[in-house]
């Protein structure tokens, strides 16, 4: 079956980091970008970045330069998004989300269920 | 403020045939391909078209979309109540090197 299963809720002091993974199954992890897309409570989708899960090259969207990191763990055919230095905005849910087959297309046929990160002092 | 603009709601009744329109740039919708989402409360957006007009397997035709310049539409004929949820434009942005969402809009069916 191919699907994506992220990691569980968390819940976060302000200042922290957070890691969240997407397991990827039923489809040749390699062969499709990955990206990370979050929805804060009652808000619109806003794009993080991407990543090639086979090489690991990725870009991110300007907003989260210097406070998003993503990699990739073929072994697993898993993804991971950290965000660090967390704020009370962050409070989001954080999904991942497969682009077309080889080169990107940024369009998101299948998606994980989302991770809901809390931030909570 | 979102670069790709979308009228935050939309309605209809039974039956009515409703466009959603997505407004952007050059630097986005006017040179790159539009996508289109679905999305039920509590739920992951569910890809409704790519390129534009591509429907992926699965969704209705009663669903078409389209694009003419730096703006795209979504149109939704013969409307039924299940159709009611919030519907988001993507597309990709030259300049800012980055997926850009619409607002999101949302579909009441009354």
């Amino acid at each position: 079956q191919v699907q994506l299963v992220q990691s569980g809720a968390e819940v976060r002091k302000p200042g922290a980091s957070v890691k969240v993974s997407c397991k990827a199954s039923g489809y040749t992890f390699s062969s499709h970008y990955m990206h990370w897309v979050r929805q804060a409570p009652g808000q619109g989708l806003e794009w993080m970045g991407m990543i090639n899960p086979s090489g690991g090259s990725t870009r991110y969207a300007e907003k989260f330069q210097g406070r998003v990191t993503m990699t990739t763990d073929t072994s697993t055919s898993t993804i991971y998004m950290e965000l660090s230095s967390l704020r009370s905005e962050d409070r989001a849910v954080y999904y991942c989300a497969r682009d077309r087959y080889g080169s990107s297309g940024y369009y998101f046929r299948l998606w994980g269920q989302g991770t809901l990160v809390i931030i909570s002092s | 403020q979102s670069v790709v603009t979308q009228p935050p709601s939309a309605s209809g009744t039974p039956g009515q045939r409703v466009t959603i329109s997505c407004s952007g740039r050059s630097s986005n919708i006017g040179n790159n391909p539009v996508n289109w989402y679905q999305q039920f409360p509590g739920t992951a957006p569910k890809l409704l078209f790519y390129n534009n007009d591509q429907r992926p397997s699965g969704v209705p035709d009663r669903f078409s979309g389209s694009k003419s310049g730096t703006s795209a539409s979504l149109a939704i004929s013969g409307l039924q109540s299940e159709d009611e949820a919030d519907y988001y434009c993507s597309a990709w942005d030259d300049s800012l090197n980055a997926v850009v969402f619409g607002g999101g809009t949302t579909l009441t069916v009354l």
